[in-house]
């Protein structure tokens, strides 16, 4: 079957750095999606990944290994505002997405 | 875990027709659930909030009699794109919370549903 696996919560300092792993099983693939979700807001896109590899932007950057079946997402310099539900979804061959069900995180100053 | 389904995947129409996308929580009940659009690489747009028994609330600019939404059971939700356009063309992506009990509600997304007009 089809599944994404990810932690349901994480914590972190103001101004520190935090890795959110995501580890996925699709049917095919065509990429891989960072959504960042503040409570009562929609997903903001944050990355999409379909080749190996690091891409960053800014104060994020997210990694991908197909071998591996892995994904993280890299946080920076984090600032309060950073606290938000983080979700990695897959794509799979058919183009539909599959979801995990986002890691809360959670910056203390 | 929850489970929220979409239907069909893909959709492909002639201009001037109309589709339904359904939304189902297969697990849980859902008393609202949202609808998406997005665009290739972009943020989740919301475009209204779907609301059992009630009428649906739709988001600064979404044109409520173009996209019609039925929350007609607490575990299904249909959005229907009425005289589809190649400009309505897109990716629609549904959510239910999943309210517990004393906790704070957990989103599930659908696996979206792609639509193509021609």
């Amino acid at each position: 079957g089809q599944n994404i696996d990810q932690p349901t919560e994480m914590t972190a300092t103001e101004g520190a750095i935090v890795q959110i792993n995501c580890t996925y099983q699709t049917s095919g693939f065509n990429g891989l999606f960072w959504y960042q979700q503040h409570a009562g807001e929609a997903p903001t896109f944050l990355s999409y990944n379909v080749l190996d590899g690091l891409e960053e932007k800014g104060r994020f950057s997210s990694f991908l290994s197909r071998s591996k079946g892995y994904s993280y997402l890299l946080l920076k310099e984090l600032q309060m505002k950073d606290s938000a539900s983080y979700l990695c979804a897959g794509m799979d061959s058919n183009y539909q997405l599959i979801w995990g069900a986002g890691t809360k995180l959670i910056i203390k100053p | 875990g929850a489970v929220v389904s979409q239907h069909p995947s893909w959709v492909i129409c002639k201009s001037g027709t109309s589709v339904k996308i359904e939304c189902r929580s297969l697990d849980f009940q859902a008393t609202t659930m949202f609808w998406y659009r997005q665009f290739p690489k972009q943020s989740l747009m919301l475009m209204a909030t779907s609301n059992e028994g009630s009428k649906a609330t739709y988001e600064q600019g979404v044109e409520k009699d173009k996209f019609l939404i039925n929350h007609a059971s607490l575990t299904l939700s249909t959005l229907t794109v009425t005289s589809a356009h190649p400009e309505d063309s897109s990716f629609y992506i549904c959510s239910a919370p999943e309210v517990e009990r004393g906790e704070s509600d957990t989103q599930y997304f659908g696996p979206g549903t792609r639509l193509t007009v021609l």
